[in-house]
């Protein structure tokens, strides 16, 4: 199997404080996890690739700053949303890919975090 | 620039019958491609994927075509279940090209199957 977890799935936070969401592989070691985002009725959006001990590499646009990953294991990434504000709300899905190499790009989802700050 | 595109946004298919999801692609580097599936609120599920050295893959229910040259690859469902009703995201991937093997991902179709 390849299941992806992520927790919590619904945070509302007030604006100005920071949110974590966790994204774990729970059979597989995911040497690269990814962070999307959805708007409604929009496709998914990559905003980061992490690499396990290594330094995300975020898509253009995205700022570094504000959303903060970490690839601390193989099987755990976290998003932290800092400073969040309302436009920040959103649907936010991690994915995590089994290996590096190129047989490899299966992308499993995890159930996803919805967002809300008010 | 989109380079994954799913041009018909919604799909209404009697149960029974055949659903076909279409979806096209400029980018010539792209070898590898997926379809997910996707209920409201929650994260997209890996239906089927092919590779662009084949140009159909089954899987039970549900079959992926490639045409290559065209840049085009369908996702037939037969027969179409209520259960399949859902957003269908086509996504690929230049596995050789240096992305990462990063997918692209269309804007999805929605799928509707009527009892």
């Amino acid at each position: 199997g390849a299941v992806v977890s992520q927790h919590p799935s619904r945070v509302i936070c007030k604006s100005g404080t920071s949110v974590k969401i966790e994204c774990r592989s729970l059979d597989f070691q995911a040497t690269t996890m990814f962070w999307y985002r959805q708007f409604p009725k929009k496709s998914l959006m990559l905003m980061a690739t992490s690499n396990e001990g290594s330094k995300a590499t975020y898509e253009q646009g995205v700022e570094k700053d504000k959303f903060l990953i970490n690839h601390a294991s193989l099987t755990l990434s976290t998003l932290t949303v800092t400073s969040a504000h309302p436009e920040d709300s959103s649907f936010y899905i991690c994915s995590a890919r089994k290996g590096q190499s190129a047989d490899s790009d299966t992308q499993y989802f995890g159930p996803g975090t919805r967002l809300t700050v008010l | 620039d989109q380079q994954v595109k799913q041009n018909s946004p919604s799909l209404s298919v009697q149960e029974g019958r055949i659903s076909i999801l279409n979806c096209d692609y400029t980018n010539s580097m792209f070898d590898y491609f997926l379809w997910y599936k996707k209920y409201p609120a929650e994260g997209p599920t890996f239906l089927i994927s092919i590779s662009s050295i084949k140009d159909k893959n089954e899987d039970g229910r549900f079959t992926v075509f490639l045409n290559k040259s065209a840049k085009h690859l369908s996702l037939h469902i037969v027969p179409s279940q209520p259960g399949d009703s859902a957003v269908y995201f086509c996504a690929a991937s230049a596995r050789y090209g240096g992305s990462q093997g990063n997918l692209i991902f269309g804007k999805g179709t929605k799928l509707s199957v009527k009892p």
